[in-house]
């Protein structure tokens, strides 16, 4: 069955830097976009960064644009996410997503989540 | 970017009753690309709707969607114990996609 388990999440002081993995199973990893996703503490759900099948591009929402990479290595089955220059406000449950049938680079929804990796940004 | 809001914020019912859950967009939803997820505290969100009324892959037929245009419905017909839990939904029609703040369906 896909299974996507996140790890490297932490707490870390504003202006540190932090790298996220989700190690994919159960399917062709690298055949499929993959997405990052967050959740702030009681809150809802934002997307945050998408890769293709083959890692040709890279797509950010306007909040982590200059501070945060996603990356993926289809040898190992994994997919990253860099974070620089934390801010308080990046705090959250980051989840990576695989996503569904028929979607493309710009219009897409998530078949399967991993339960995330919580990251804390505080002084 | 589109924004989504759910109602009710939270719903009290009994299982064996039927929830109806709200998901308003400020503007068209292209194409009907909405979907609704189910998560529960600790978890995972898990798909369920897809394109506004397709079911997602082993998601029973007591949940359907509906709607089109600003107004999306996900309605639960009958709730089971396993139902109980926050419902999201999220718009894919117009970059970026968003999610809607969620619905809470709690026991009564």
């Amino acid at each position: 069955q896909v299974q996507l388990v996140e790890s490297g999440g932490g707490a870390v002081q504003p202006g540190r830097s932090l790298k996220l993995s989700c190690a994919a199973s159960g399917f062709a990893f690298s055949g499929f976009a993959m997405h990052w996703v967050r959740q702030a503490p009681g809150k809802g759900l934002e997307w945050v960064a998408a890769i293709p099948y083959d890692g040709s591009t890279e797509h950010y929402a306007d909040s982590v644009k200059g501070r945060f990479a996603i990356s993926r290595d289809n040898s190992k089955n994994t997919l990253y996410l860099q974070m620089n220059s934390l801010r308080v406000e990046d705090t959250a449950v980051y989840h990576c997503a695989r996503v569904g049938p028929a979607t493309t680079m710009f219009k897409f929804f998530f078949d399967y989540w991993g339960q995330g990796t919580l990251v804390t940004v505080s002084s | 970017e589109i924004v989504l809001t759910q109602s009710p914020g939270t719903l009290s019912l009994s299982p064996g009753e039927r929830a109806t859950l709200s998901c308003r967009a400020s503007q068209s939803v292209s194409d009907s690309y909405l979907a609704w997820y189910q998560q529960k505290p600790g978890q995972a969100p898990r798909l369920l709707i897809y394109g506004a009324s397709s079911r997602a892959t082993g998601i029973p037929d007591r949940f359907s969607g509906s709607g089109s245009g600003t107004d999306f419905t996900l309605t639960i017909s009958r709730l089971e114990p396993e139902d109980f839990a926050v419902y999201y939904c999220q718009q894919y029609g117009s970059s970026p996609v968003t999610f809607g703040g969620g619905s809470k369906v709690e026991i009564k």
